[in-house]
């Protein structure tokens, strides 16, 4: 079946501009996770979303970065005002569960600020 | 949540078995250990989980001595598409008080594995 996707692939903005990075985890999975990865270093938790709710968005680093998931299936992280350390691989996976279940990772955003 | 800490890299050869070793001295005792892979420019791969003792599947294999204090990712015959990073992870099990669902990420460990 599908996995996890996340539109789109790559995204270049400059610096101030906002930026939606969308992802659309596996049919069926309530719990949806967006990472973000700097090159050199693993994933990053931002925040988790167990059906429409924000469970845990203790990784977000401030209040420029917000995401949103109405309906319980596809989530957009939204980032204002961007800055260049906003660069990296945002990751987002999608899981059956909340605890120690196996996480669907998708193929990631590339956002460059310039 | 507990910390994990895995060598920065390895090298092996093509056919060898090649073992990856955590540790996680400050495990709770709810958390489970899982491995992750990762190949360039791809989301990172579930690999293998464990509780205690020894879990195998048809990739790898994972030994968890008494105390889970540490763990060892057993890859037999390794292949050049092998290559990657591989993670591990200590956490999971909410529902029961432990850690929260979120996967907490160290750098990993980087394996080359040459022809």
């Amino acid at each position: 079946g599908a996995g996890v996707s996340q539109t789109p692939s790559n995204k270049v903005t400059e610096k101030g501009k906002y930026v939606e990075l969308r992802c659309d985890p596996i049919s069926g999975h309530t719990a949806l996770y967006w990472y973000r990865q700097s090159l050199g270093q693993g994933p990053e938790f931002l925040i988790y979303f167990q059906g429409t709710g924000a469970a845990d968005d203790s990784g977000l680093p401030n209040d420029r970065f917000f995401a949103v998931r109405p309906e319980g299936s596809v989530s957009t992280l939204k980032i204002q005002r961007t800055e260049r350390g906003d660069s990296a691989v945002y990751l987002c996976a999608s899981s059956f569960g909340s605890d120690a279940d196996e996480q669907y990772f998708g193929p990631g955003t590339r956002l460059t600020v310039t | 949540l507990a910390k994990t800490t895995q060598p920065i890299s390895m090298d092996s050869y093509e056919g060898q078995e090649v073992n990856i070793t955590c540790s996680h001295n400050n495990i709770a005792t709810n958390d489970y250990i899982t491995w992750y892979q990762q190949f360039p420019s791809q989301g990172p791969r579930f690999i293998i989980q464990g509780y205690k003792t020894k879990v195998t599947n048809e990739v790898a294999s994972l030994f968890i001595p008494a105390d889970r204090k540490s763990s060892t990712l057993s890859l037999p015959r390794v292949s050049l598409s092998d290559t990657a990073v591989y993670y591990c992870l200590v956490g999971g099990a909410m529902n029961y008080g432990g850690s929260q669902g979120n996967l907490i990420f160290g750098k990993g460990t980087k394996l080359s594995v040459k022809p």
